[in-house]
């Protein structure tokens, strides 16, 4: 069982588009991190939220971490091709270690 | 060159073979991390070294062994492998590894590994 779930696990939408992605836990976490990783590529980290419900916004990129410090949304506006890629969240629980979901690969058409 | 750097980006090997994975990074970070990524599989940690001296190790098997002789470098040794071996390995590094603020990871760019 996976500590954290992505959903939805691939979305292909067409450019100019709005997606929302998914991470879900039944755990609470000190802070959650979201990254989008291109092919070829690791991981580059987009942002970090430590509050519950707090909201951070990245150009088009808009994040939420739920009130309970549970779960946290990804939400994209006007989509590019540029977004294509998987987006992976990370949180850390005790111990401090960082757990990571499954992630979503999300594939912007033009 | 800057951030974290990953030698060599392809690795092919046969299950007898030994090899190495080298990592660097330049940020003056203390912590480094191997992780395994393979297909349709979250991100698994491997080992984590903080200050020099490994923290933790995820029950990986014995064929796998870290090195790590400095903070800014990390080597993984690879020895008598299997098939499902075959994943992309991504080295990372943070600031620190005690849960100090946020102790976001720095990824460096992975080695595709494929075992025969």
């Amino acid at each position: 069982t996976q500590l954290l779930e992505q959903s939805p696990q691939f979305l292909s939408i067409q450019e100019g588009e709005n997606l929302t992605v998914y991470c879900n836990s039944s755990s609470v976490f000190s802070s959650l991190q979201w990254y989008r990783q291109e092919p070829g590529e690791g991981p580059v980290l987009l942002v970090t939220v430590v509050t519950g419900g707090e909201v951070k916004k990245l150009k088009r990129l808009t994040f939420q971490f739920g009130d309970a410090r549970k779960d946290s949304s990804l939400h994209i506006t006007a989509a590019q091709t540029g977004d294509t890629g998987l987006y992976l969240c990370g949180a850390r629980a005790a111990g401090n270690k960082l757990t990571f979901g499954g992630g979503t690969r999300v594939l912007v058409k033009p | 060159e800057t951030g974290v750097t990953q030698t060599p980006r392809h690795l092919v090997m046969g299950m007898t073979n030994k090899k190495s994975l080298k990592c660097e990074q330049h940020l003056g970070h203390n912590a480094m991390y191997w992780y395994k990524q393979s297909a349709k599989k979250p991100l698994e940690l491997m080992f984590v070294y903080s200050l020099e001296e490994r923290v933790e190790n995820n029950s990986v098997p014995s064929r796998f062994s870290p090195e790590c002789p400095n903070s800014s470098h990390l080597f993984l040794h690879l020895h008598t492998l299997q098939p499902e071996d075959s994943a992309l390995y991504l080295c990372a590094s943070s600031q620190d590894w005690a849960g100090q603020g946020n102790n976001e990871q720095f990824f460096g760019p992975g080695t595709r590994l494929t075992v025969l």
